[in-house]
C-alpha cells in the first residue's frame, strides 16, 4: 500500500519556536488530514483541507492543501510544552481510501 | 457521543490463541475499519466495512477476521495470534467522503 513521504521524522525545539513540516505523495489526493497523536492515546483530527490551495488554521496550527494535490504542510506557531506528541498526515485518493504518513515526533523543550 | 471506543486497552496473548478485539461507534457512520500501528510505519489497513454485512480487505488482512452485523459495531478476530501480531490497533469510523475518527487503541503483545 501507499506511504506517504513526512518529513522530518522528529523534531527538537525551544518552547516559542514556530515548527513547519510536511507530506509528499506520489498520487493526487480530494482530501488532506492533519492528526496529532498523544502517548498510548489514538489519533485526534486536527485539520481538514478540501480543496487544492486551502489555507486552514486551527488556533496556532495553520494547514495548507499543496496546489499540485500531491503534499501538505502543517505548521504549529510560538509552540508550547503540551504541542508535544506525534503529528502524522493522512491524505484521501480519489477511489475514497486513506493513506497515512508515518509521523513526525515533535518535543518542545521549555 | 462517546465517539469511537474500543475494549481492551491491553491485551497479552500466547502464540496460538484466539481473541476479539472490540470496536463500537455512536455517530452512525457508515465506514468502519482496522488499522495496526507499527513503530517506524504509518497506519496499516487491515479489514473495512463500508456497511452492515459489507466488508473487504485491507493492506494486511491475513490472520485477521471481522464481521459487520449491526451499523455501530465492527469486531476484529485475530483467528491463532503469532507475535508479528504485536501492534496497536484502532479502529476508525467516518462517512462516505467525512474524515476519520479513531478510537483510543488496543495494545496487543503475542508472547
Amino acid at each position: 500500500g501507499q506511504q506517504l513521504n513526512q518529513s522530518p521524522q522528529s523534531m527538537f525545539i525551544q518552547e516559542g519556536e514556530d515548527v513547519s513540516m510536511n507530506c509528499t505523495s506520489s498520487s493526487i489526493f480530494n482530501t488532506w488530514l492533519w492528526y496529532k497523536q498523544d502517548p498510548g492515546e489514538g489519533p485526534v483530527l486536527l485539520i481538514a483541507l478540501y480543496k487544492a490551495g486551502e489555507l486552514t488554521s486551527n488556533g496556532r496550527l495553520t494547514a495548507q492543501f499543496g496546489i499540485t494535490r500531491k503534499d501538505s504542510f502543517l505548521n504549529i506557531s510560538a509552540s508550547i510544552p503540551s504541542d508535544v506528541g506525534i503529528y502524522f498526515c493522512a491524505g484521501r485518493s480519489y477511489g475514497n481510501q486513506f493513506y497515512f504518513g508515518t509521523g513526525t515526533s515533535l518535543t518542545v523543550i521549555p | 457521543n462517546a465517539g469511537v471506543t474500543q475494549t481492551p486497552k491491553f491485551q497479552v496473548l500466547k502464540t496460538g490463541q484466539s481473541m476479539t478485539l472490540q470496536c463500537a461507534q455512536d455517530m452512525n457512520h457508515e465506514y468502519m475499519s482496522w488499522y495496526r500501528q507499527d513503530p517506524g510505519m504509518g497506519l496499516r489497513l487491515i479489514h473495512y466495512s463500508v456497511g452492515a454485512g459489507i466488508t473487504d480487505q485491507g493492506e494486511v488482512p491475513n490472520g485477521y477476521n471481522v464481521s459487520r452485523s449491526t451499523t455501530e459495531d465492527f469486531p476484529l478476530r485475530l483467528l491463532s495470534a503469532a507475535p508479528s501480531q504485536t501492534s496497536v490497533y484502532f479502529c476508525a469510523s467516518r462517512w462516505f467522503g467525512g474524515e476519520q475518527y479513531f478510537g483510543p487503541g488496543t495494545r496487543l503483545t503475542v508472547t
